[in-house]
């Protein structure tokens, strides 16, 4: 089965740092472009960031520019969103989302259940 | 960046009906667009993707159209599981963005 699975979120203070996690299994995650979706509580889906199969290309939000760092390790299947000086607005359900193609633009095919990050004091 | 406007906001309909949910984007996206449906609680789900073509398992009701700027998310016979959020996505440009959203309500 195909599937994406986030892990790493919860609650932090603003200003403070959150590593997410998201792992691919049931297909060679290295064809595969990556990406990251936000969404706040009631509200709808917001682009966060994009990184291609071998990591020669990455594009942020430019909210997110300067905060968040994408990378990967194809060799552990494994997706990472680093997000630094976190802000009460960026608290949200994060979803890792497989692209679509071997390209770094795509629609998403399949997207992982989301794990909620809470900035609060 | 690209804004991508749905309407209606919501929509009331009823089981068996017929379902036009509309995508306007604010330049042209070729036809670069995709839509999504998600459900209460659960990760969005890619319907439609470049426009027209329906993704892995989606069932034939679900149909879309448009190019450059103006695109339509037809649903043809409403089951009780299409009742959902719909978005719409653009990947014309950068950064990719997505629309407001459409709610399909009974």
């Amino acid at each position: 089965e195909v599937q994406l699975v986030e892990s790493g979120g919860g609650l932090v203070k603003p200003g403070g740092s959150l590593r997410l996690s998201c792992i691919g299994s049931g297909f060679t995650f290295s064809s595969y472009s990556m990406n990251w979706v936000r969404q706040a509580p009631g509200k709808g889906l917001e682009w966060v960031s994009s990184i291609s199969r071998g990591s020669d290309y990455i594009y942020y939000a430019d909210s997110m520019k300067g905060r968040f760092t994408i990378s990967r390790d194809n060799a552990k299947n494994s997706l990472y969103l680093q997000l630094n000086s976190l802000r009460a607005d960026d608290t949200a359900v994060y979803y890792c989302a497989r692209g679509l193609n071997d390209i770094v633009h795509d629609a998403f095919d399949i997207w992982g259940q989301g794990t909620m990050v809470t900035v609060s004091s | 960046e690209i804004v991508l406007t749905q309407s209606p906001a919501t929509l009331s309909l009823s089981p068996g009906e017929s379902a036009t949910l509309s995508c306007r984007a604010s330049q042209n996206v070729n036809r670069y667009l995709a839509w999504y449906q998600q459900k209460p609680g659960q990760a969005p789900r890619l319907v439609i993707y470049d426009a027209s073509n329906r993704a892995t398992g989606i069932p034939a009701r679900f149909s879309g159209s448009g190019s450059g700027t103006d695109f339509t998310l037809t649903i043809s016979s409403l089951e009780p599981e299409d009742f959902a959020v719909y978005y719409c996505k653009q990947r014309g440009e950068w950064p990719a963005t997505f629309g407001g959203g459409t709610k399909v309500e009974i």
